[in-house]
């Protein structure tokens, strides 16, 4: 059973617009979130995170929210450009102290930023 | 420039082979992690180390499977037999601090 969940396998947005990624959750024990950006054939890469005290985190062009009441969260990416165009995972994990701890992923979504 | 890196990068077998694959952590990095990418799967969490101790091997089919950290700088992956639905890429990670982990570049394994 998924707890982490990316409903929309593909996404196409123009340049310039905005895009926006969503990610649903089951396990209310996950405390932690994370967007992994990847390229093809290259391993993920950290692009943002939020710790679920928050419910909005921003940089620069990327900005994650969190919803917890609806175990929800979205990556804006605002103006979107050519090299956003990549395969997103959303990532959730209960933080431990003392240690980086296992991440579940959702199953990606990929971004398609359309000239 | 820290990475994680992963040998090999591709590997090309027969079921039935043993497939061993490896991975230099980044220096400093108390936890590695073994995630395995399928089309159906997405990212699948198989393994986890902490301070070279196992921790969480859950994910991961054992009668086939086996994880190992000889040293803090070498994590290893094996795989005996391969079967063809094996065939993925296999990613290691490592992390120093809650949410920190960095993915090397991936293994793709192909199981004829």
């Amino acid at each position: 059973d998924q707890q982490v969940k990316q409903n929309s396998p593909s996404l196409s947005v123009q340049e310039g617009r905005i895009s926006i990624l969503n990610c649903d959750y089951t396990n209310s024990m996950f405390d932690y979130f994370l967007w992994y950006k990847k390229y093809p054939a290259e391993g993920p890469t950290f692009l943002i995170s939020i710790s679920s005290i928050k419910d909005k985190n921003e940089d620069g062009r990327f900005t994650v929210f969190l919803n917890k009441s609806a175990k929800h969260l979205s990556l804006h990416i605002v103006p979107s450009q050519p090299g956003d165009s990549a395969v997103y995972f959303c990532a959730a994990s209960h933080v431990i102290r003392g240690g980086a701890d296992g991440l579940t992923f959702g199953k990606g979504t990929h971004l398609i930023i359309q000239p | 420039d820290a990475r994680v890196t992963q040998t090999p990068r591709h590997k090309v077998t027969e079921m039935g082979q043993e497939v061993t694959m490896r991975c230099q952590p980044i220096l400093g990095h108390n936890t590695v992690f073994w995630y395995r990418q399928t089309m159906m799967q997405g990212l699948e969490l198989l393994a986890y180390f902490r301070n070279r101790a196992p921790l969480d091997d859950s994910g991961m089919p054992k009668d086939r499977f086996s994880a190992e950290m000889p040293d803090a700088t070498l994590a290893t992956l094996k795989i005996q037999p391969s079967e063809p639905r094996d065939s993925a890429v296999y990613f290691c990670a490592s992390g120093a601090r809650a949410g920190g982990m960095f993915f090397g570049p991936g293994t793709r394994l192909t199981v004829l």
